[in-house]
């Protein structure tokens, strides 16, 4: 079974940082990109930023482009997001998600986690 | 960039109605479209990919199609259990979209 679990989440004041986590198990956490998705408090999806199973290749989306960073280690089956200069906008649950490929070219999410909530707040 | 917009924003309907959720593209992405499902509270659950394949264990009663510009989420027989947000999303060339969701309410 395939599972997905987020932490790292909390208060933060405008300005400063966070990581967040995502365990993964059930599968080849290796073999499969995998992505952040955001949603602020009552909004709709965002998609933040995506990594291949390597690690070797990472995107973003234009709004936090150059402020969050996306990592992973096979080793420990985790995806990591390490956020920046974070603004009250960026209050949002995060989830993560696996990706149905290798790369993320043409691959949509198939199991999300549960997410983590993010507020930016002073 | 390309923009998904959804309609409507909220539909209500009773339980047995047969609901359908349109979800146009500011520009041809071919079939690279998928359906999520969202429950209060809960993360994001596939429905539908590539337009019209049904992801495995979702029920029967929901249906895509469409191709090009314009697709449609279809539920043939609204159970209790599926009044939920529902987001459609374009995926390719390192891009994720979403519809802004279409609310799916008790009438």
């Amino acid at each position: 079974e395939v599972q997905l679990v987020e932490s790292g989440g909390g208060l933060v004041q405008p300005g400063g940082s966070l990581r967040l986590s995502c365990v993964a198990s059930g599968f080849t956490f290796s073999s499969y990109a995998m992505s952040w998705v955001r949603q602020a408090p009552g909004k709709g999806l965002e998609w933040v930023s995506v990594i291949s199973g390597s690690g070797g290749s990472t995107y973003y989306a234009d709004s936090v482009k150059g402020q969050f960073t996306i990592s992973r280690d096979n080793s420990k089956n985790t995806l990591y997001l390490q956020m920046d200069s974070l603004r009250a906008e960026d209050t949002a649950v995060y989830y993560c998600a696996k990706t149905t490929g290798g790369d993320g070219y043409k691959d949509y999410f198939d199991y999300w986690g549960q997410g983590t909530l993010v507020t930016v707040s002073s | 960039d390309i923009q998904m917009t959804q309609s409507p924003s909220t539909l209500s309907a009773s339980v047995g109605d047969r609901v359908t959720i349109t979800c146009r593209a500011s520009q041809s992405i071919s079939s690279w479209l998928a359906w999520y499902q969202q429950k209060p509270g809960k993360a994001p659950k596939l429905l539908i990919y590539k337009a019209s394949s049904l992801e495995s264990g979702v029920p029967s009663r929901f249906s895509g199609s469409g191709s090009g510009t314009e697709f449609t989420l279809t539920i043939s027989s609204l159970q209790p259990d599926d009044f939920a947000t529902y987001y459609c999303q374009y995926y390719n060339n390192y891009s994720w979209t979403f519809g802004q969701g279409t609310k799916v309410e008790i009438k």
